[in-house]
């Protein structure tokens, strides 16, 4: 069964603190990993996917299938940052995908 | 493009009554779902559709209903409304192809009294 679990419920840091969200998956085959964003009052929408290898708002992610994990890391958080964030799975090839439970990033002044 | 709809925007029921979400895209997208939000809980996936008349169930689709007769549209429904069903409701769309994004819709939120 598909799995993704985000341990933290909120996030709290300074601006220009590292900040990384977790996220583990559960699953047995081949998956396509991604974070989406929902900023306040907006639309969720995708951050990145791990397949693009690429760096998002400063934003990167690194597919680690030997731990089945996918972190968000951000060198240096900034306010416009916070925001709700949430790691989803889909099987390669798939159209099911799965979300986590979110985590909710505050960045302080 | 309009991208995905959503309608209403906010609805009250009462107990018992029934309802149809709308859902709507414009992308000529293959995949469509449907999500609840509740807090703590993230993203739960109700009911998707690969394509028109073929639909699935996801984590959660006791109490909901769903149809796909085109590719744009894809009603959700909720045939006798409880309160646990008190939620916020998001469609996406996406198109067929592995590594492509879900684009999602505004949401509705619903409170069943």
């Amino acid at each position: 069964a598909q799995r993704v679990t985000q341990p933290e419920k909120l996030l709290s840091v300074f601006k220009g603190a590292p900040v990384e969200l977790k996220c583990n998956y559960s699953y047995s085959g081949s998956p396509e990993l991604f974070w989406y964003v929902q900023y306040s009052r907006q639309r969720l929408q995708l951050l990145l996917r791990h397949i693009s290898r690429e760096s998002i708002k400063g934003f990167t992610a690194d597919l680690n299938k030997g731990e089945t994990s996918f972190h968000l890391k951000k060198p240096f958080a900034q306010e416009e940052d916070s925001a709700m964030y949430y790691c989803a799975l889909r099987a390669t090839g798939g159209f099911k995908t799965i979300f986590g439970a979110g985590t909710r990033l505050f960045v302080k002044a | 493009n309009a991208g995905v709809t959503q309608t209403p925007k906010f609805q009250v029921l009462k107990t018992g009554q029934s309802m149809t979400l709308q859902c709507a895209q414009d992308m000529n997208h293959e995949y469509m779902s449907w999500y609840r939000q509740d807090p703590g809980m993230g993203l739960r996936l109700i009911h998707y559709s690969v394509g028109a008349g073929i639909t699935d169930q996801g984590e959660v689709p006791n109490g909901y209903n769903v149809s796909r007769s085109t590719t744009e549209d894809f009603p959700l429904r909720l045939l006798s409304a409880a309160p646990s069903q008190t939620s916020v409701y998001f469609c996406a769309s996406s198109p067929g192809h592995s590594g492509n994004e879900q684009f999602f819709g505004p949401g509705t939120r619903l409170t069943v009294l």
